[in-house]
């Protein structure tokens, strides 16, 4: 069993609709939680970097954390084509351990 | 005034050669990456370097050498290459945060073996 799962989609939304994505973790050391956006033939970029439980919002984005259940989510509100994109979850125990990714889930919002 | 560049980003190469993959960033970050990603899109960490020194060796064939000539350059070189070595490469920096690290991630290196 991998340390994060993480559905690989495809999700498919129309444009408008709030996308979910979540992550499932094992190991409890986590403590900071991050989510990327990867484009097609790009390196992945930094959406969203949290730390322990709880919610951060930023433009229409939003990260949950839940700790207690090891479980992150990321929703985007309002989605448009352009967030097309494969969403991967990363996690690391603290600066200097290894970053852990999930396997990432292709989003497709169509017009 | 890209902040992590690696060249080239495209190699087509045949088995059993040797090639290069450079990485350069100007963001002033003291740690750099070797990922992996394989065709399911899973990345892997290989390396890891700070200020020079390597941090972090996963269980990589020794085929693969990075070299950190300065704490902006880590480049990766791969000997005798093999089929199962057609991936994407991505170098990284990273900024710490408090007690937290977060990754700045180039553009790839499509590797494909021939």
């Amino acid at each position: 069993q991998k340390e994060v799962e993480q559905d690989p989609g495809p999700l498919s939304v129309p444009e408008g609709a709030i996308v979910s994505l979540n992550c499932t973790y094992s190991n409890s050391a986590f403590q900071y939680f991050m989510w990327y956006r990867q484009y097609s033939r790009k390196g992945p970029e930094l959406l969203m970097y949290t730390y322990s439980s709880g919610n951060k919002e930023d433009g229409r984005f939003t990260a949950q954390v839940d700790k207690s259940s090891k479980y992150i989510s990321l929703f985007i509100r309002d989605s448009q084509p352009s967030d097309s994109a494969t969403y991967l979850c990363a996690m690391i125990k603290a600066a200097g351990n290894k970053l852990t990714f999930g396997g990432g889930t292709r989003v497709l919002v169509k017009p | 005034d890209t902040a992590v560049s690696q060249t080239p980003k495209y190699l087509v190469t045949q088995m059993g050669n040797d090639k290069s993959i450079k990485c350069e960033q100007n963001l002033g970050h003291d740690t750099m990456y070797w990922y992996k990603q394989d065709s399911k899109k899973f990345l892997k960490i290989m390396f890891s370097y700070n200020n020079k020194e390597l941090i972090i060796n996963e269980t990589v064939p020794n085929r693969f050498s990075p070299k950190s000539p300065d704490k902006a350059h880590l480049n990766l070189h791969i000997n005798s290459l093999e089929l199962g070595d057609s991936a994407v490469y991505f170098c990284a920096s990273s900024q710490i945060v408090g007690s937290g690290e977060k990754l700045f991630f180039g553009s790839g290196t499509q590797l494909s073996v021939l």
